[in-house]
Formats: C-alpha cells, sequence, structure tokens
C-alpha cells in the first residue's frame, strides 16, 4: 500500500547547525507534501509545506526542497535553536494524507 | 488558519461499551474529513478518510465494523468506536480539508481509555 518513510528517526544538532530530515512517498498521485511539529498529547501544527509543481520554498530558517522524479522530499531548519527540539512528521497528501513515521529532533544548547 | 473542533478531548469508558468522537470544522466546508489513531512515540496512522455524503474508505487492517465513521455533512464527522476493549485505548485525532492539494487542519484529539 502507500507509505511514507522518514529518515532519520532520531537527530541531534548543536545549537546553531542545521538540521536535515527527509522523506520518501510511493505514491505519484501525492501532490501536496506538508510539515509538522507535534508537541506531546497535542494536534500537529503545520510549519511549512510545498505543492508538486514547485521544487523548493522557503519561510525564514525553514525550507523544504521536493524532488518529484525520485519521489523525495526534504525539511531544513538552518541556525537552529532548543525550542526547535519536537518531534517532525513529513506526510504525502492526494486523495489520502499519509504520515511519516516521526523524526525527533534534539538541539543541544 | 482554519479552526476544528474536537470532541471530547478524553474518555474513560468501560470495556464492551460503545464511544462517540465528534469532529466539527468550524469555520470552513470540508469535503474530506481524516481519522488518525495515534499511540505513544509513533506516528498519526490514518484510520479512513471519509467525504461528505460517501462511505468511508478505510485503511487495510482498520475493522469498519468497529470503527464506525459518518460524514452526514460538510462541517461534521463521527468516529464511533464500537464494543472497545482495552487494546483500543490510543489518541485519536480528526482533521478537515476543503479540497485536495491543501492543508488539513486538525482537531485537538481524543485520549480513549477503556477500562
Amino acid at each position: 500500500g502507500e507509505n511514507v518513510e522518514q529518515h532519520p528517526s532520531t537527530l541531534s544538532v548543536q545549537e546553531g547547525d542545521s538540521a536535515v530530515i527527509k522523506c520518501t512517498y510511493s505514491d505519484s498521485a501525492s501532490n501536496y507534501f506538508p510539515w509538522y511539529k507535534q508537541e506531546l498529547g497535542k494536534r500537529p501544527q503545520l510549519i511549512i509545506d510545498i505543492r508538486s509543481n514547485v521544487g523548493e520554498k522557503k519561510d525564514q530558517r525553514i525550507a523544504v526542497t521536493l524532488n518529484k522524479t525520485a519521489k523525495h522530499f526534504s525539511l531544513h531548519i538552518t541556525e537552529t535553536q532548543p525550542e526547535d527540539s519536537a518531534v517532525y512528521f513529513c506526510a504525502a497528501s492526494w486523495a489520502k494524507y499519509i504520515f511519516g513515521t516521526g523524526t525527533r529532533l534534539k538541539v543541544l544548547a | 488558519g482554519a479552526v476544528v473542533s474536537q470532541h471530547p478531548s478524553w474518555v474513560i469508558c468501560k470495556s464492551g461499551t460503545s464511544v462517540k468522537i465528534e469532529c466539527r470544522s468550524l469555520d470552513f466546508q470540508a469535503t474530506t474529513m481524516f481519522w488518525y489513531r495515534q499511540f505513544p512515540k509513533q506516528s498519526l496512522m490514518l484510520m479512513a478518510t471519509s467525504n461528505e455524503g460517501s462511505k468511508a474508505t478505510y485503511e487495510q487492517g482498520v475493522e469498519k465494523d468497529k470503527f464506525l465513521i459518518n460524514h452526514a455533512s460538510l462541517t461534521l464527522s463521527t468516529l464511533t468506536v464500537t464494543s472497545a476493549h482495552p487494546e483500543d485505548s490510543s489518541f485519536y485525532i480528526c482533521s478537515a480539508r476543503g479540497g485536495q492539494n491543501t492543508e488539513a487542519f486538525f482537531g485537538q484529539g481524543t485520549r480513549l481509555t477503556v477500562v
């Protein structure tokens, strides 16, 4: 069936360094790719998204890139801060809305 | 962003009883709603996709007779967990969107505990 793979599952970086999280999707019909941050026991919060007609999108310290041919998309966080520590999920959407397996990011002060 | 309200936020029920969870889009018409369950330290697992006026499409391994989904209007979908058992205890969360290729907005989730 359709699935979204996400790597790494955990990531530790020093404050100020960059963090990169990668996702691969299986269904070529996917046309919308959001990224979420989730606090424990709370709803996911959208941090950035990209549509299939765009290759890259940036919002301050956060950027997302999409390679439709390879079915890959990635989240890039620059100048990481301790408050960026959280669980991040990618998702791929068409008729469905499928989440990746999640990445626990720790930013070390 | 748009607002999706989910109720109740938490519920404790006895084994064998049924529980209904509501998901409402407050300021937009939701043509599609999604239902997920999330176990501790795991991802959101899609249970079913519900389009207004149609039967829900369930993911493989999700029992449609156990998890009844109704999407009778463009602003309301319900998930009923029938004959709940302790293994159904989980965090259930809905999301709603107005059209494909758009952001889905999430409810606050329901923590179900079956005792």
